[in-house]
């Protein structure tokens, strides 16, 4: 089926370790982007790419890098993943007005 | 200042009735849309029903409204006729600026969430 895949969709992982969440989309979106869900908030963006390219910080970017591949893959990398970081990740997709959830990666961070 | 406001941290209805969930915005851009996300226990985050700041009318999809008052900056989303599936998380969320084709479509910011519970 069409749409936004996500890998993997459980990771735990020890402080300090490092990790590479994988995001593509199969649908020739132009934009994608990387939020994080934590309890009682709503998504807040870590990072976009509105074009291939091109990537830019959102709210929360501190302690995560991204890297836009190519127009399908836009993938997100925790260099020395905290306890502050655990959270639910979301990567999206869009074109005009709509937007493609993944199904979320939960990761926990002990 | 939140851009968007949910008011209600969570709901109950009866099965069959209407319910209205609240949604505020704050922006000074002309150009805006508004969006309403449901996320059942699963997690995925399923689109519901898209409103234009330029739209004329309220839009609807199926038993899903969204009541826009935009002197106001309100979006509220009316669900008709609950059913027990329709118990979930729902999210407001806005997209600033105006949609540039095949280019950049702006981020989304997302409300804090309502839980709605519905009732047998």
């Amino acid at each position: 089926n069409a749409g936004v895949t996500q890998t993997p969709k459980f990771q735990v992982l020890k402080t300090g370790q490092s990790m590479t969440l994988q995001c593509a989309q199969d649908m020739n979106h132009n934009s994608m982007y990387w939020y994080r869900q934590d309890p009682g908030m709503g998504l807040r963006l870590i990072y976009y790419s509105a074009s291939e390219g091109t990537t830019d910080k959102g709210e929360v970017p501190n302690g995560y890098n991204v890297s836009r591949l190519n127009k399908r893959e836009f993938s997100l990398r925790l260099e020395s993943a905290a306890p502050s970081q655990t959270s639910v990740y979301f990567c999206a997709s869009s074109e005009r007005v709509g937007y493609t959830f993944g199904s979320g990666t939960r990761l926990t961070v002990v | 200042a939140q851009k968007i406001t949910q008011t209600q941290p969570g709901m109950f209805v009866q099965e069959k009735e209407a319910v209205t969930l609240d949604c505020t915005y704050d922006t000074s851009d002309p150009s805006y849309g508004l969006f309403w996300y449901k996320q059942p226990s699963s997690g995925e985050m399923i689109f519901l029903i898209y409103q234009g700041s330029y739209d004329q009318q309220n839009a609807t999809e199926g038993r899903y409204s969204l009541n826009f008052q935009k002197a106001r900056k309100s979006a509220n989303l009316v669900i008709s006729a609950s059913q027990l599936g329709d118990s979930a998380m729902y999210f407001c969320a806005m997209r600033e600026g105006w949609v540039d084709y095949g280019g950049s479509q702006g981020n989304l910011i997302f409300g804090k969430g309502t839980k709605l519970s519905v009732k047998p």
